[in-house]
């Protein structure tokens, strides 16, 4: 079973600077995604990013970075020019790739609480 | 707009009762899910299906039951014999490329007094 692991309950950073969410995943899969969403205070959860573990590329959204570290099986956010409405929940997320869609449900970790400092 | 709606948003209910939790989606996805969230843990996932009157038990299943009678709709029925009910839930849907991600409902905050 793939198990995620977010280290980090709370952070809090001023707004405008740059903040990274850790994530690390343990799986012996070679075929996977991982997923970063985002819960803000509504509860309704967002997806914010997605990384195909076969690409080395790193993926970007507008603000919003990961670095993914395949090898490490590291997976963190990177959230810069932070802004006020980024301030929610953060959970990272596995997804096993393969042919039985039993296996391939998304296992979430337990979550990072982001609070942006006006 | 295409989304998927849970209600209600609030749920009181007295132990020992049966409730169950509405999930419906326009979305056209063919697979939905029911997550349970709790303060500490993340999601936790309870029941899944990938077609109609097809559904699988997730990894806390106990005390659960679910039905899949049309593409749209996926209701969760909490029974007496779940021992701590109260708890915030998640219905969810994908696509069947799947690996995209699901799209998420607003949530029902269940509490048991």
């Amino acid at each position: 079973a793939q198990t995620v692991t977010q280290s980090q309950p709370e952070m809090s950073v001023q707004e405008a600077e740059t903040v990274t969410l850790s994530c690390t995943y343990d799986t012996s899969e070679n075929n996977y995604y991982l997923f970063w969403y985002k819960q803000p205070p509504s509860r309704q959860m967002i997806l914010v990013i997605r990384q195909e573990a076969y690409k080395q590329q790193n993926a970007t959204e507008n603000r919003f970075s990961v670095n993914f570290q395949k090898a490490a099986k590291s997976f963190s956010l990177k959230i810069s020019d932070s802004q006020l409405g980024d301030t929610a929940m953060y959970f990272c997320a596995f997804m096993k790739r393969g042919t039985n869609f039993g296996n391939e449900k998304l296992t979430f970790g337990t979550g990072t609480r982001l609070t942006i400092i006006p | 707009d295409g989304g998927i709606t849970q209600s209600p948003k609030y749920l009181f209910r007295k132990e020992g009762q049966n409730v169950t939790l509405s999930c419906e989606q326009n979305l056209n996805h063919d697979a939905m899910y029911w997550y349970r969230q709790d303060p500490g843990q993340g999601l936790r996932l309870i029941y899944y299906s990938q077609i109609v009157n097809d559904f699988q038990k997730g990894d806390i299943a106990e005390g659960y039951s679910v039905s899949r009678e049309k593409k749209e709709s996926f209701p969760l029925t909490v029974t007496s014999a779940q021992k701590n009910p109260t708890a915030f839930y998640l219905c969810a849907s994908s696509i069947r490329d799947r690996f995209y991600g699901y799209t998420f409902g607003s949530g029902t905050r269940l509490t048991v007094v």
